[in-house]
């Protein structure tokens, strides 16, 4: 089956670094999101991506983050200068289609600021 | 505006009783409803859906949830616990709405399940 892959599975980095998460969604997926859990807390939506433009974003995707989908595979989350609060696990997903289409998850990066 | 909530941060069964998860959401149309399965160190599985159509939707791993408008629930159910039943449980709403784009998903905060030998 398919599957979204995300690397590195653990990035450690100091405060103030630029970092930038990868996800390769599943293939012939059209729609690409950003979660993030802070550990023991719940998954909170960053961003939604369709159309090479950002569909939806929460108050937690401020300047500081940005997403791009340099090729037609790969899909990223870049924190320019990283906080300590930044520190999350950051799961990207895909779906096929709107509307109700359930998202499917890789397995997460964890990020370790500093 | 949509919320999710989830009632108990931990539910402990023994093996072989009935599991049940609560979720309760807030939304200004029927939304769709999720719950996905969180095993440590893994991401998020999607368990099962509801969409549209019959209110009882019947999952992987002998997981079911009833979608009840009137309660404004989707509670997870399972007849009997196994230890491989062990994991952090999300429900998760996204909004019905027309129009592309992509809907976030909302999700509740998680109920850890525990299963007791």
């Amino acid at each position: 089956e398919p599957e979204v892959t995300q690397t590195p599975s653990h990035q450690v980095t100091q405060m103030g670094q630029e970092v930038i998460l990868r996800c390769v969604p599943i293939s012939n997926h059209l729609y690409f999101y950003w979660y993030r859990q802070i550990l023991g807390q719940k998954v909170e939506f960053l961003v939604s991506f369709y159309n090479n433009e950002i569909s939806e974003k929460s108050e937690i995707f401020d300047d500081q983050f940005s997403v791009e989908r340099p090729d037609g595979s790969n899909f990223t989350l870049k924190i320019r200068s990283t906080k300590l609060e930044d520190s999350a696990m950051y799961f990207c997903a895909s779906s096929d289609r709107a509307g109700g289409s359930p998202l499917h998850f890789g397995n997460g990066t964890r990020l370790t600021v500093t | 505006a949509q919320s999710v909530t989830q009632l108990g941060s931990h539910v402990s069964v023994s093996e072989g009783a009935l599991v049940l998860l609560r979720c309760n959401y807030s939304s200004s149309v029927p939304p769709y409803l999720f719950w996905y399965v969180q095993y440590p160190n893994q991401g998020l599985q999607l368990l099962l859906k509801y969409t549209t159509g019959a209110t009882l939707v019947k999952g992987i791993n002998g997981f079911e949830a009833e979608f009840k408008k009137s309660e404004t629930s989707f509670h997870l159910t399972k007849p009997s616990a196994h230890m491989s039943d062990a994991a952090e449980y999300f429900c998760a709403v996204s909004a019905r709405h027309s129009g592309g784009g992509a809907d976030g998903l909302t999700f509740g905060k998680g109920t850890h399940l525990i299963i007791q030998p």
